[in-house]
């Protein structure tokens, strides 16, 4: 069974990158079968889709967020990276990865969320 | 974008009841929507996809309906364990927006 990881800073300073990473076990990233998905929930909140990433390395990203994200794929490592510029307090949020099965582009596997806080 | 509007957004029920939650597209979906179950602290469970399709592992209680812009969320005889928040989700262009979410008391 797939297993997806998240890990990085759980503290980052206003204005700064946050940088994560999602590790993926018990299977390859290096599949046609999948988008490998980023989203995040801000405490008490609803959850907001940041964007997707195929083996291609063809990306899409939400609009609202597009101009400060990257997502970045790395098969050797069996991983894919998130991240986001300039980011400020309402960026406080649990950030998941996720895995997204192509056609049905129902999230079928989730990482367990990290939470990451924006703060001086 | 398309907006997904989730309704209500909490519900107190019993055990034994029966509820609906509902999701609303600004446009037509076809049958793109799925549905999610979060419990406090773990992240989201898909427990319908492409509108009525139930994940494997999932109870029969479960049901999900609907097509082009109106969709809903079953579940017969409630059981302790369902209760939870419910998210919607349209996946029938990017980006793939959320409804609001259900929160589902007893």
């Amino acid at each position: 069974q797939v297993q997806l990881q998240e890990s990085g800073p759980g503290l980052v300073q206003p204005s700064q990158t946050l940088s994560l990473t999602c590790n993926v076990s018990g299977g390859t990233i290096n599949s046609g079968l999948y988008y490998w998905t980023w989203l995040r929930q801000p405490a008490g909140k609803g959850l907001e889709w940041i964007g997707h990433i195929y083996i291609s390395g063809s990306t899409t990203y939400n609009p609202s967020l597009e101009s400060r994200v990257t997502i970045a794929i790395d098969t050797s490592k069996n991983q894919f990276t998130l991240k986001l510029t300039s980011v400020t307090a309402a960026d406080t949020a649990v950030y998941y990865c996720a895995r997204d099965v192509v056609g049905t582009a129902v999230l079928q596997n989730w990482g367990q969320g990290t939470l990451v806080t924006v703060s001086s | 974008d398309i907006q997904v509007t989730q309704s209500p957004s909490s519900l107190s029920a019993s055990v034994g009841d029966r509820i609906t939650i509902t999701c609303r597209a600004s446009q037509s979906i076809n049958r793109f929507l799925n549905w999610y179950q979060q419990k406090p602290g773990e992240a989201p469970k898909v427990v319908v996809y492409t509108a009525s399709t139930l994940q494997s592992g999932v109870p029969s209680r479960f049901s999900g309906s609907g097509s082009g812009t109106d969709f809903t969320l079953t579940i017969t005889s409630l059981q302790p364990e369902d209760f939870a928040t419910y998210y919607c989700q349209q996946t029938y262009s990017t980006p793939r927006t959320f409804g609001q979410g259900t929160k589902l008391e007893i």
